[in-house]
């Protein structure tokens, strides 16, 4: 089944605490990405990947680094969690960059960061 | 700043009617316009992507339609069933730039 998968699906963290969140999808997409969701607000993008070793920043990148070591993978990583990360993340890939049949959602992680 | 306006921000709508609401979006700089729908515990899964002025899309009881020049895109819903009940999002893609700007969201509640 095409799908992407994020873990953990849940959790909950202390301040300062290192943490890594996985995504990986099975469509050989080239284009993956990150976004946070929060109440009263969009879903916003933290950073994206063209392909592999190509990423850049998105709209809300402080405090998150990505990497894209292979196709697959595209973890999310907070190197020092602050409260205000508490949220709703979202992976996403759609084939390209600028392909025409939308994007990919993984299951979404909620954290929150107390 | 990009913006990009849903509305109403929630609706309930009987079962059987028909609905609709609003994506505006900016008319300049235009790519691509996404809808997906985002049921409770649930990732969002693409409904239309529309790229042309004037496109409109189908799929089962759903519709969409697209006017770039002026910014916005409806969605319709022909007979609404309790399992159209979700949030539906709308997503503006300019030209040249690598990511989709949502908006907040319509959330829809059809009651039986």
């Amino acid at each position: 089944e095409a799908q992407v998968t994020q873990n953990p699906r849940y959790l909950i963290t202390v301040t300062g605490k290192k943490l890594t969140v996985t995504c990986s999808q099975n469509m050989n997409h080239e284009y993956m990405s990150w976004y946070r969701q929060d109440p009263g607000l969009g879903l916003r993008q933290i950073y994206y990947s063209m392909n592999v070793e190509v990423t850049d920043k998105g709209d809300v990148p402080e405090g998150y680094k990505v990497s894209r070591k292979e196709k697959r993978n595209f973890p999310l990583i907070l190197e020092s969690p602050s409260p205000n990360q508490t949220s709703l993340y979202f992976c996403a890939s759609s084939l390209s960059g600028g392909s025409h049949r939308g994007y990919t959602f993984g299951s979404g992680t909620r954290l929150t960061v107390v | 700043i990009l913006n990009v306006e849903q509305s109403p921000q929630s609706l309930h709508v009987q079962e059987g009617d028909s609905t609709n609401f609003t994506c505006s979006f900016p008319s300049s700089n235009f790519y691509a316009l996404h809808w997906y729908r985002w049921e409770t515990a649930k990732s969002p899964e693409a409904l239309f992507v529309m790229t042309l002025n004037g496109d409109e899309k189908k799929k089962g009881r759903i519709s969409a339609t697209l006017n770039t020049k002026e910014g916005y895109s409806y969605l319709y819903i022909k007979g609404s069933q309790p399992e159209d009940s979700a949030t539906y999002l709308c997503a503006f893609r300019p030209q040249g730039a690598q990511k989709l700007v949502f908006g907040q969201g319509t959330r829809l509640t059809i009651n039986p």
